[in-house]
């Protein structure tokens, strides 16, 4: 069965800095979608990021961008120029055709002044 | 912002009362999910649906009801409500083609005294 871990349930990063947040997954399939989504504190879920496992390239959206490890099954993200508006809950995703997505337990990220 | 809409935003109610949590979406999306999150927590996905007549249950066994008449509705019932029903509940939508983006609607905090 499919499993998505995110091994790190919270996190700190001092504002402007980079940080780096870990997914790894469990998967026997070649063709598949992972995601990172964006939950702030008492506000809606939103997609960050998304890669196709058939890409190569990393994707990348604007501060945002993914080393993605298709060998090591292996997801991470990076935040670039970490701002206030950052901090949330960050879900790591993936999913296989039309099979149900499947999600991580989550990591906090805290934005320190 | 995604269009996808939940009502009431926050819910209180009595031990054994009869509830309906509201989900509408603007996107034509066939499928829609039910994810179960206490605060700061993991998702749980509790029911889905992937268009109209067709519901299935998620891996998180629940004791809520859904129907899908419409394309654009998915309405979530409890019939008798119970404290260990107190969570949030959120509503999600994705295109037929299970590799697309789920947007979120924004919760319903639910409160069973």
């Amino acid at each position: 069965a499919q499993t998505v871990t995110q091994s790190q349930p919270e996190m700190s990063v001092q504002e402007a800095e980079t940080v780096t947040l870990s997914c790894t997954y469990d998967t026997s399939e070649s063709d598949y979608y992972l995601f990172w989504y964006k939950q702030p504190p008492s506000r809606q879920m939103i997609l960050v990021i998304r890669q196709e496992a058939y890409k190569q390239q990393n994707a990348t959206e604007n501060r945002f961008s993914v080393n993605f490890q298709k060998a090591a099954k292996s997801f991470s993200l990076k935040i670039s120029d970490s701002q206030l508006g950052d901090a949330a809950m960050y879900f790591c995703a993936y999913i296989y055709r039309d099979d149900k997505i499947i999600f991580g337990k989550g990591t906090r990220l805290h934005i320190l002044p | 912002e995604a269009d996808i809409y939940q009502t009431p935003r926050y819910l209180v109610i009595g031990t054994g009362k009869k509830i309906t949590l509201e989900c509408s979406q603007t996107m034509g999306h066939d499928k829609m999910y039910w994810y179960q999150q206490d605060p700061g927590m993991e998702l749980h996905l509790i029911h889905y649906s992937y268009g109209v007549n067709s519901t299935e249950k998620g891996d998180l066994s629940s004791e809520s009801t859904v129907s899908r008449i419409r394309t654009e509705h998915f309405p979530l019932t409890l019939e008798s409500a119970r404290p260990s029903h107190t969570s949030q509940y959120l509503c999600a939508s994705s295109e037929f083609r299970g590799t697309d983006t789920q947007y979120f609607g924004p919760g319903t905090r639910l409160t069973v005294l």
